[in-house]
Order: C-alpha cells, then structure tokens, then sequence
C-alpha cells in the first residue's frame, strides 16, 4: 500500500525559516514524481511544484517559483518543502502527492498525504 | 482566480442526482482527456474519484461518473447520500506547461 506521511503542524513567526517533510513507503520511492499542493483556510487546491526523488529533477509552478525550495533525500524516501523567510500569507495546509504520468503528462493524484498544517503569526 | 471553473456550490435532496461542472480551455479539459476529480471531507486529505475523464478508481462508488463535452467537464453524484456532502475539486493537465496540474476552485455539496 502506498503511504505518504508528513511531518506535524507548525507554529512559526514571520521571517522564520521552515523546512516540513514527507515520506513515502510501500513503493520504489525514487522512481515516482512527488509534488507538493497547497491549500490556504478556506480555499481551494494550488499545485506548487514537483520533484523526481532519483535525481532531484524539479520544476515550479510560476506561482511558487523563488517562494518555495523543493528537494529530496531518496536514501531516506524523503521529499522537503522549504522556505527561508515565512509570511503570514504562507499559512496553510500542505500536501504531498503522488501523481500518476503517461510520459510527461501527469494524468491524476493517486495518492496524498495526510497534509502538514503550517501557521504564521507574530 | 483558479484556472478551471467551478460553481460555488450545488445542493441536492437525498437519493436525487447532482452534476458538478469544470470549465476550462481547449488547451487543458477541450483537447486531452486527462481530468481527474478529487473529494474532500472537512479536515481530511482529498481522495480522487474519478480519472481519465471517466475512470472510477476500485473502491469508489458507482454513484460517481465523469464525463466530457468541448472544453467543460463534469461530474454526476446519482443517489445522494448524507455522506457525499463534501467538497469536490477538479483538475486538468494543461498543456501550457508539463508536469503542472490545473485545479478548480472546488464546489460544496449540501445534501438536503
């Protein structure tokens, strides 16, 4: 059974650094794009980005490019979501995911985390 | 502003029929047939529903179909039960950029 699990919820300030994670199991890890999508109090899904856990390949949704850092330990079965300077527009549950591709096409979500609450507050 | 469409909300009586729909562009649901739909209880992670436009995953009911008409897609609950009442979300691949998903704002179905 494929398992994602994320690291807890967070309390940070503004301008906090922050570094939250997910682990896969139950699967070849390295071998499956993982993304992460957010989802602010109230609002809907936005898809940030995604990394192939291999090589660390990742790309950014324009949205999210230069806000966000995406990386991966494969040796650990880990993918991190990162941020070096926290704003309160950054409050949010987090997700990670893993897509289902015909080639480069990402064709659905076949899998989530449970998600990663991150709260900013002064 | 999301980049596919969806109503706000939708609201239906016990075992009636509800259609969900997701607008987008001929270059995402009108020119490929990767639209997924996903389902989220409050507090809890989406589960997907439907994939490939029309595929149910095993496990996911039967109540649930998917379909596809020029650059709208939508989603049909038949036979609504309490615990349909959720929010739905679609999503599309787009071909402006790979490895990049489209969502819908997300719609909330109040069962009646």
């Amino acid at each position: 059974e494929v398992q994602l699990v994320q690291s807890g919820p967070e309390v940070k300030e503004p301008g906090e650094s922050l570094k939250i994670s997910c682990q896969g199991s139950g699967y070849t890890f390295a071998k499956f794009w993982i993304a992460w999508v957010r989802q602010m109090p109230g609002k809907g899904l936005e898809w940030m980005g995604i990394i192939y856990p291999d090589d660390s390949d990742t790309r950014y949704s324009p949205s999210f490019q230069g806000q966000v850092t995406i990386s991966a330990d494969k040796s650990i079965s880990t993918v991190y979501l990162q941020w070096s300077s926290l704003k309160a527009s950054d409050t949010a549950y987090y997700y990670c995911v893993r897509p289902t591709l015909n080639g480069n096409s990402i064709r659905y979500i076949d899998s989530w985390g449970q998600g990663s609450l991150v709260s900013v507050s002064s | 502003q999301s980049d596919l469409t969806q109503p706000a909300s939708v609201s239906g009586s016990l075992g009636q029929s509800v259609t969900v729909s997701c607008t987008g562009t001929s270059s995402d649901i009108g020119g490929y047939k990767y639209v997924s739909w996903y389902q989220q209880h409050p507090g809890k992670a989406p589960k997907v529903l439907i994939y490939d436009v029309s595929y149910r995953p095993s496990g996911v009911s039967n109540r649930f179909s998917g379909s596809k008409s020029g650059n709208t897609a939508s989603l049909t609950i038949s036979a609504l039960q309490p615990e349909d009442e959720a929010d739905y979300y679609c999503s599309s691949f787009s071909i402006r950029s790979s490895l990049l998903v489209l969502f819908g704002g997300g719609t909330r179905l109040t069962v009646l």
